[in-house]
């Protein structure tokens, strides 16, 4: 099945620096690949998807890359303030069924003031 | 469109009872998830429904677990006789069938004592 890891547990970064987070994954490669933020106590909240045939997406402060030759995605978050600080979480396909997707342990990212 | 909304928000049970949560989806969604997560981790996979049929259950989930989505709307997640791992936040997501992002509601949190 696969298998999903995110670079750090805790990113601490100061405010107004670019954040990067890592999304590995070790064996199926998925057709798409997700971001979502997850507040304390609240549910993940979806943030960006990027296909197998793109390389880069960008949203406002928000830029992933998708490199499935490393089977790695990176998440940037420029400019970053601290309503950014938050837990970010990478799920993709579990296998080519497609049907379900599965999360990786997420980052939790803190952007200091 | 008031989001995936999901009951209880929180639930206290002794160990051995046994407990139900709800979920209803985004209304025109014909995808439900069902996951669990646990302090720290990401959220696991437990069950998926497309429209009333249940298409795939995680193999980690023990006999004491079971859902259902009887009309295709609201679904239903019961544990019988639970047990103190079983304290975790219950999340349910609904998709469409063309976008793939999942919307999450806000979870369950249960505490088995």
């Amino acid at each position: 099945s696969q298998k999903i890891e995110q670079n750090s547990e805790a990113l601490n970064i100061q405010e107004g620096k670019t954040a990067t987070l890592t999304c590995n994954y070790t064996n199926y490669s998925p057709a798409y690949l997700q971001w979502y933020r997850q507040d304390p106590g609240r549910g993940p909240v979806f943030l960006l998807l990027i296909r197998e045939n793109e390389k880069e997406k960008r949203k406002e402060r928000l830029k992933v890359t998708f490199d499935t030759t490393l089977k790695q995605s990176l998440f940037h978050i420029t400019a970053s303030q601290p309503a950014d600080s938050a837990t970010y979480l990478c799920a993709l396909e579990e296998d080519n069924y497609g049907q379900n997707f599965v999360f990786g342990p997420g980052t939790r990212l803190s952007v200091l003031p | 469109d008031t989001g995936v909304s999901q009951d209880p928000r929180h639930k206290i049970t002794k160990r051995g009872q046994n407990v139900t949560f709800r979920c209803d989806p985004i209304s025109e969604h014909n995808r439900l998830y069902w996951y669990r997560q646990t302090l720290g981790q990401g959220p696991e996979f437990l069950t998926y429904f497309q429209n009333e049929a249940q298409l795939e259950k995680s193999r980690l989930l023990s006999d004491r677990f079971s859902a259902e989505r009887p009309k295709g709307s609201f679904s239903t997640l019961e544990i019988q006789r639970t047990e103190q791992g079983d304290s975790a936040m219950y999340l349910c997501a609904s998709s469409s069938q063309t976008n793939t992002e999942a919307f999450f509601g806000q979870g369950t949190r249960l505490t088995v004592v």
